[in-house]
């Protein structure tokens, strides 16, 4: 149990265009999902937070209007890098966290987005 | 500023040797967990630590957590290329859900 997914896996897109990455818990309800960006040979750094049906909590530093995120149902949340720059260029990881058990985190397999 | 160091930053060792990495702070966290991640993957949990002073055992990996909950260990015996790998540490400070990432340690076991 605990499985979460991640779609797309890699995006290329182009400089200006928005990309959405979608996060889903597939075999337990997630009342809490988080945003992690991760660059080449450093941990994670964590985005936002959000809980289903209200508004993402964000990091300081985080852009919320640049980085979209929806927390629609117990099973998905979904992130939007709007008008992406080359600089936005990374990886970003989703995790989420089960009722009753929110020290844990279970992370999806990520998502390499690219822009050019 | 980092809030859990972790130490060291890289370990090359060869097959069937141990490995100790750790993770330390000035905080006092409510659990500690330890994930492993491989390239282009996202990390994978390997464990939770709760109570100050617990060691848990998965197979060759031995963990223990301080008993002031304010570091940790994971120690591997015999390692295996099987366990190479990014190593972090993640803690949670207690009614934030959200988790502090050391830097990772990167183990590369050799054939």
């Amino acid at each position: 149990g605990a499985v979460v997914s991640q779609h797309p896996s890699w995006v290329i897109c182009k400089s200006g265009t928005s990309v959405k990455i979608e996060c889903r818990s597939l075999d337990f309800q997630a009342t809490t999902m988080f945003w992690y960006r991760q660059f080449p040979k450093q941990s994670l750094m964590l985005m936002a937070t959000s809980n289903e049906g209200s508004k993402a909590t964000y990091e300081q530093g985080v852009e919320k209007d640049k980085f979209l995120i929806n927390h629609a149902s117990l099973t998905l949340s979904t992130l939007t890098v709007t008008s992406a720059h080359p600089e936005d260029s990374s990886f970003y990881i989703c995790s989420a966290s089960r009722e009753y058990s929110y020290n844990e985190q279970f992370f999806g397999p990520g998502t390499r987005l690219t822009v050019l | 500023t980092q809030l859990l160091e972790q130490s060291p930053q890289f370990l090359s060792i060869q097959e069937g040797e141990n490995l100790t990495v750790y993770c330390n702070s000035s905080s006092v966290f409510s659990s500690l967990q330890w994930y492993r991640q491989e390239p282009g993957e996202g990390p994978v949990l390997l464990v939770t630590v709760v109570t100050g002073g617990e060691v848990k055992k998965l197979k060759r990996l031995t963990f223990q957590f301080g008993d002031a909950r304010k570091d940790s260990s994971l120690h591997i015996t015999a390692a295996q290329p099987g366990d190479t790998g990014l190593y972090l540490c993640a803690g949670s400070l207690g009614g934030d859900y959200k988790l502090s990432f050391g830097a990772g340690t990167t183990v590369t076991v050799r054939a």
